[in-house]
């Protein structure tokens, strides 16, 4: 059964720019969460889907989007990007939400 | 606020000592608990979960954690690591279904085991 597939796996944009990344659940996953990684912040909780609905979001500016189609296949955008956004971006996808959850291999964002 | 602690950073051990990681929580009434491990170059994977029942949870690899309700506490332990348990380790809280499944984890501990 494959993994999580999150894409790209490395990013590189420049200030002011925008990113859109993508990730596919596990098949049969209806819930996919996102969160951002840094060394300083740890791990931080971005927003979850389900059904192709925003259930929850974490304390993130709204330059920061996302949205789930009905394959339940997910995107976050982020615009106007800062050096700070500079990070590992994680995907997660569950059967339901209250299941255990399964990550993909993120999304490294560099920010120039 | 609400957090999740881990209270050793980094650990090294001798291949066949036993581990235990530390791990408290300061949330209230009902928790979901989780362990993961992050080998090198790898994703994310989860060791174990406890969301009721026995307090004691097994999960892959040898891997074992107990809950601790009075004490807010999930620590993980294994009697004798390998080399190849030489990873990142991640202790996790949700709350469930009245504040989301969102994670919070913890900072992480560091493991190395040496030959």
């Amino acid at each position: 059964k494959a993994g999580v597939t999150q894409t790209p796996r490395y990013l590189i944009k420049t200030r002011g720019q925008q990113v859109t990344l993508s990730c596919s659940p596990i098949s049969g996953h209806r819930s996919v969460s996102w969160y951002q990684q840094t060394p300083g912040q740890g791990f931080q909780f971005l927003f979850e889907y389900f059904s192709e609905t925003q259930r929850n979001k974490g304390n993130f500016p709204g330059r920061f989007s996302g949205r789930q189609f009905s394959n339940s296949r997910s995107e976050m955008n982020v615009s106007t990007l800062e050096l700070g956004d500079s990070a590992l971006y994680l995907c997660a996808s569950s059967l339901t939400s209250n299941q255990p959850q399964h990550f993909g291999d993120g999304t490294r964002l560099s920010i120039l | 606020a609400q957090s999740v602690s881990q209270h050793n950073h980094h650990v090294i051990l001798s291949e066949a000592a036993s581990l235990e990681l530390g791990c408290n929580y300061s949330y209230g009434g009902t928790v979901n608990l989780f362990w993961y491990v992050q080998y090198p170059g790898q994703h994310l994977q989860l060791l174990l979960k406890y969301f009721s029942g026995d307090p004691l949870v097994k999960g892959i690899k040898g891997f074992e954690a107990e809950f601790i309700k009075s004490k807010f506490s999930f620590n993980l332990r294994k009697p004798s690591v390998q080399w190849s348990d030489t990873a990142e380790y991640f202790c996790a809280v949700n709350k469930g279904s009245d504040s989301g499944y969102a994670l919070n984890f913890g900072k992480g501990t560091s493991l190395l085991v040496t030959p």
